[in-house]
C-alpha cells in the first residue's frame, strides 16, 4: 500500500510554543488529508480535512486559529498547534488520500505531543 | 452521522483461546471497514481491511467479515497469544467522502501467558 511518513513521531514543548506536525505522502499524490486527535483512552476524532491548494474545514469544536493547518503541496501538509497548553497533549495522526470518490486513505504513524 | 460502536471495550482471555470483536455501525452505505491495531503509546497498524463488496478477509491468524445489510463486522482471532494485547480499532469510510473514516472507540485485548 501507498506511504504516508508522519514527522515527528514524538515532540515535548513547552506550554505556549507552537509546534509543527508534518504529513507526507511518499509514492502518491494527496489532494486531500485528514487530521485526526486521540485523547487517552479515547478513539480519534477528525479534526479538519485538508485539499491541497485551500483552506481546510475543520470540524465542529476545533478552534482553527490554535490548530493550524497547511496544504501547500500535494505531498505535505502541516499541523501546526499554536500557543500549546498542557490540554492540548495528545496523540495526533493524518491520513491521506488522492480526494477521488472512494478511494483509499492512508494514516500515517502519528505523533506524541507532550506540553510541559 | 455514520456512528461506530464497538464491543466489548476490554476483554481478558488466557493465551491460547480463539477470540471475537465486535463492530457496528449506524449507516451501511460505506466504502471500506477496515480494522487496526494500536499498542499503548505507538501509532495505527492496519490489520485487515474490507471492500463493501467483501465479505471477509483474512490474514494469518485473523479473519474479519463484513455484514453491510445488519451493520456489523467481527474480527475473530485465533489462538491468541501475549503478544496480541493491543487496542483494537474498527474505521468505517462512508462511500461519499473520499478518505474520511470514523473509528469507533477500540476494544482493549489482554492476553494473559
Amino acid at each position: 500500500g501507498a506511504v504516508v511518513s508522519q514527522h515527528p513521531s514524538r515532540v515535548i514543548c513547552k506550554s505556549g510554543t507552537s509546534v509543527k506536525i508534518e504529513c507526507r505522502s511518499l509514492d502518491f499524490q494527496a489532494t486531500t488529508m485528514f487530521w485526526y486527535r486521540q485523547f487517552p483512552k479515547q478513539s480519534l476524532m477528525l479534526m479538519a480535512t485538508s485539499n491541497e491548494g485551500s483552506k481546510a474545514t475543520y470540524e465542529q469544536g476545533v478552534e482553527k486559529d490554535k490548530f493550524l493547518i497547511n496544504h501547500a503541496s500535494l505531498t505535505l501538509s502541516t499541523l501546526t498547534v499554536t500557543s500549546a497548553h498542557p490540554e492540548d497533549s495528545s496523540f495526533y495522526i493524518c491520513s491521506a488520500a488522492t480526494g477521488a470518490p472512494n478511494t483509499e486513505a492512508f494514516f500515517g504513524q502519528g505523533t506524541r505531543l507532550t506540553v510541559v | 452521522k455514520q456512528e461506530v460502536t464497538q464491543i466489548p471495550a476490554a476483554l481478558s482471555v488466557p493465551e491460547g483461546e480463539n477470540l471475537v470483536l465486535n463492530c457496528s455501525f449506524t449507516d451501511s452505505a460505506i466504502y471500506n471497514l477496515q480494522w487496526f491495531r494500536q499498542d499503548p503509546g505507538k501509532g495505527l497498524t492496519s490489520l485487515l481491511l474490507i471492500q463493501s463488496s467483501q465479505r471477509e478477509q483474512t490474514s494469518g491468524r485473523l479473519n474479519a467479515s463484513l455484514d453491510k445489510s445488519s451493520g456489523r463486522s467481527t474480527l475473530y482471532i485465533a489462538a491468541s497469544q501475549p503478544g496480541d494485547s493491543a487496542t483494537y480499532l474498527c474505521a468505517v469510510k462512508v462511500s461519499t467522502n473520499a478518505g474520511k473514516s470514523t473509528f469507533g472507540d477500540g476494544t482493549t485485548l489482554t492476553v494473559k501467558p
